[in-house]
């Protein structure tokens, strides 16, 4: 079974204080590796997806790198409004009823004071 | 419309009756997925329609849950005989293919 497990669970910073969300997956074969942001109150925005192990994408303050076993999302100099909850969740190569289907961590919620 | 679009946004229904929660998504998407997100919680998939193949239902969580997707298109999660630990925000994405999912708003449903 996909097993998808983020840390921390939570992360508070102060605003400019750089830090990395850690996201360790164990799945039979990886087809990509999606990051979310969720605000309260609404579904999750997609942010990155990483099909590879060395790939890395950056938005903004966001960056996020893939390995073999886990995907980190660093944040430089973040904002107060960069507080949420960011969600990764893996995909499964190949075909089959799967096909397709996302299976997401906890989530790690952070919290960024100015 | 421009994004995944759920209704209602917030459903308050007694234990023992039937719900129906539905999902339009995005135009041209191929791909739907239901997921259940509990207080603090992380996202529980449910179900996940593509194209015209069979249904992944292996996250549905009891005989009481079912979904149907009309025309490749709109789909409408049922919950019979609701019980209070179903009590949650259910979330609807789309996707093209095997892309990126898009979420939409979520129904929070409240079982009193």
């Amino acid at each position: 079974e996909d097993q998808v497990t983020q840390s921390p669970e939570a992360l508070r910073l102060q605003e400019g204080e750089s830090s990395s969300l850690n996201c360790s997956y164990t799945v039979s074969g990886l087809r990509g590796l999606f990051w979310y942001r969720q605000d309260p109150g609404k579904g999750p925005e997609f942010l990155f997806t990483l099909y590879s192990a060395g790939e890395e994408k950056e938005k903004e303050r966001l960056k996020a790198t893939l390995t073999k076993k886990e995907s980190f999302l660093h944040i430089t100099a973040p904002k107060p409004e960069d507080s949420a909850t960011y969600l990764c969740a893996v995909q499964r190569p190949g075909g089959g009823t799967s096909y397709g289907k996302l299976t997401f961590g906890q989530g790690t919620i952070l919290t960024v004071h100015p | 419309g421009a994004g995944v679009s759920q209704s209602p946004s917030n459903k308050v229904t007694e234990k023992g009756k039937d719900v129906e929660l539905r999902c339009d998504p995005i135009s041209g998407h191929t791909a739907l997925y239901w997921y259940r997100q509990s207080l603090g919680q992380g996202l529980e998939f449910l179900i996940y329609f593509q194209g015209n193949s069979a249904p992944d239902k292996s996250g549905l969580p009891s005989d009481r849950f079912s979904a149907e997707r009309t025309g490749g298109s709109v789909s409408t999660l049922t919950i019979q005989r609701t019980q209070q630990e179903d009590s949650a925000v259910y979330l609807c994405a789309s996707s093209l293919g095997r892309s990126e999912a898009f979420f939409g708003q979520g129904t929070r449903l409240t079982v009193v």
